[in-house]
């Protein structure tokens, strides 16, 4: 079964210091990871995913199979970041729907 | 492109009534997916769509929800009777299938309250 869990419900950090939300996942497969998110009044998005390789907003995930873990990371928060964060899983086939964590949500302190 | 376009965007109810809540997905988009959101259990997949067809409705609650895509440009999701538990955020979702699954293109959600 596929599961996703993002053990923080809240996090709070200071304009400036660097962020981590952590997500380990549950998958006898090759899983595809996501990360989404929902800023304040807008619609649930996609943040960036494992198979990119890519950094979004300053953002960067590495897959780790050895530790089943996709933690977000940014060295520097900024305010503009608060927001709902969603880790997600697909398996490899791409025809399986997404499954989500219960989501962090990131307070950036000025 | 308006992007996925739910309505209503907040329904109050009592319980008991019929809620039917709905969702047109992006032009083109041949996924159609249908989410739940609560504060407890976060986003559960109720239900979705390929190509009009039912795919998987194992995450619908019970038998009083149910979900309909009567063409590639609608789809209905419905609840009778309603029940207080049933007070969430539902989330309509499409995206292009094949290599693109995986990016989900959301709306902005239907906020159902029942008394």
């Amino acid at each position: 079964a596929q599961r996703v869990t993002q053990p923080e419900k809240l996090l709070s950090v200071f304009k400036g210091a660097p962020v981590e939300l952590k997500c380990n996942y549950s998958y006898s497969g090759s899983p595809e990871l996501f990360w989404y998110v929902q800023y304040s009044r807008q619609r649930l998005q996609l943040l960036l995913r494992h198979i990119s390789r890519e950094s979004i907003k300053g953002f960067t995930a590495d897959l780790n199979k050895g530790e089943t873990s996709f933690h977000l990371k940014k060295p520097f928060a900024q305010e503009e970041d608060s927001a709902m964060y969603y880790c997600a899983l697909s398996g490899h086939s791409g025809n399986t729907p997404l499954v989500f964590g219960k989501g962090t949500r990131l307070s950036v302190i000025a | 492109d308006a992007g996925v376009i739910q309505s209503p965007r907040h329904e109050v109810t009592e319980m008991g009534q019929e809620v039917t809540l709905r969702c047109k997905p992006i032009s083109g988009h041949n996924s159609l997916f249908w989410y739940r959101q609560t504060m407890m259990r976060g986003l559960e997949l109720l239900i979705y769509f390929n190509n009009n067809v039912p795919i998987d409705d194992s995450g619908m609650p019970e038998d009083r929800f149910s979900a309909k895509m009567p063409n590639a440009s609608f789809s209905t999701l419905k609840i009778q009777p309603s029940e207080p538990r049933d007070s969430a955020v539902y989330f309509c979702a499409s995206s292009p299938g094949g290599e693109a699954t995986g990016e989900l293109f959301f709306g902005e959600g239907s906020r159902l309250t029942v008394l």
